[in-house]
């Protein structure tokens, strides 16, 4: 069945580091990948998304690619801020699957 | 001009009771779920609708019953509630048109405490 692995947290870096949060996954043919935020008492949003190989998914200065070679989509950021910290979670949603099945979520905080 | 929105945000109430909480979107969305986070920020899908129809129900105690009305609501129910089912509810829904490429919108979650 399907799976998605991220990195165990949790993450702590300095504002304005360089983050990478990884992700790789198994699926049944050629998977859209996704990336979710989860801020504090809050429900989760989507980060980014990529629905094809080699696609860059991209927003609020996160990106993240999605490699079908290595099946993996891990997520960076060049810079982060105090506001980004949160819990991430990569997910993915194959073709024949009527849901999206999520990796175990990393906790980022980010220091002033 | 909330997308999925679930009432209510917490909810305490001893063993023994029965609760509901309840779900509605406005994005005209066909697919409605509830999933359930663990304290641990474990996301573990429980129930899905598709236009009122019961198209995943994963193995969770039959204690737990979801309710459509119609595709805009997705309420859960939960009887006798115990000490383990103390954890956040997202409801979330998604656009059933290009299905495996539509990201899921999720509510803002209820607290589930259950003493």
């Amino acid at each position: 069945g399907d799976s998605v692995t991220q990195m165990e947290g949790p993450v702590t870096l300095s504002e304005e580091a360089f983050l990478t949060i990884n992700c790789t996954y198994t699926a049944t043919g050629y998977p859209s990948l996704f990336w979710y935020v989860q801020y504090p008492g809050e429900g989760l949003q989507l980060l980014l998304k990529a629905t094809k190989a080699d696609d860059k998914g991209s927003n609020k200065g996160f990106e993240a690619t999605y490699r079908k070679e290595t099946t993996s989509f891990h997520l960076e950021k060049g810079s982060v801020q105090v506001s980004d910290s949160a819990v991430y979670f990569c997910a993915l949603s194959s073709g024949s699957a009527r849901q999206l099945t999520f990796g175990s979520g990393t906790q980022l905080t980010v220091l002033p | 001009d909330t997308a999925v929105s679930q009432t209510p945000k917490y909810l305490v109430t001893q063993m023994g009771n029965d609760k509901s909480i309840k779900c509605e979107q406005n994005l005209g969305h066909d697919t409605m779920y509830w999933y359930k986070q663990d304290s641990k920020k474990f996301l573990k899908i429980m129930f899905s609708y598709n236009n009122k129809e019961l198209i995943i129900n994963e193995t969770v105690p039959n204690r737990f019953s979801p309710k459509s009305p119609d595709k805009a609501h997705l309420n859960l129910h939960i009887n006798s509630l115990e000490l383990g089912d103390s954890a956040v509810y997202f409801c979330a829904s998604r656009e059933d048109r290009g299905l495996y490429n539509s990201p899921l919108h999720f509510g803002n979650g209820t607290r589930l405490t259950v003493t």
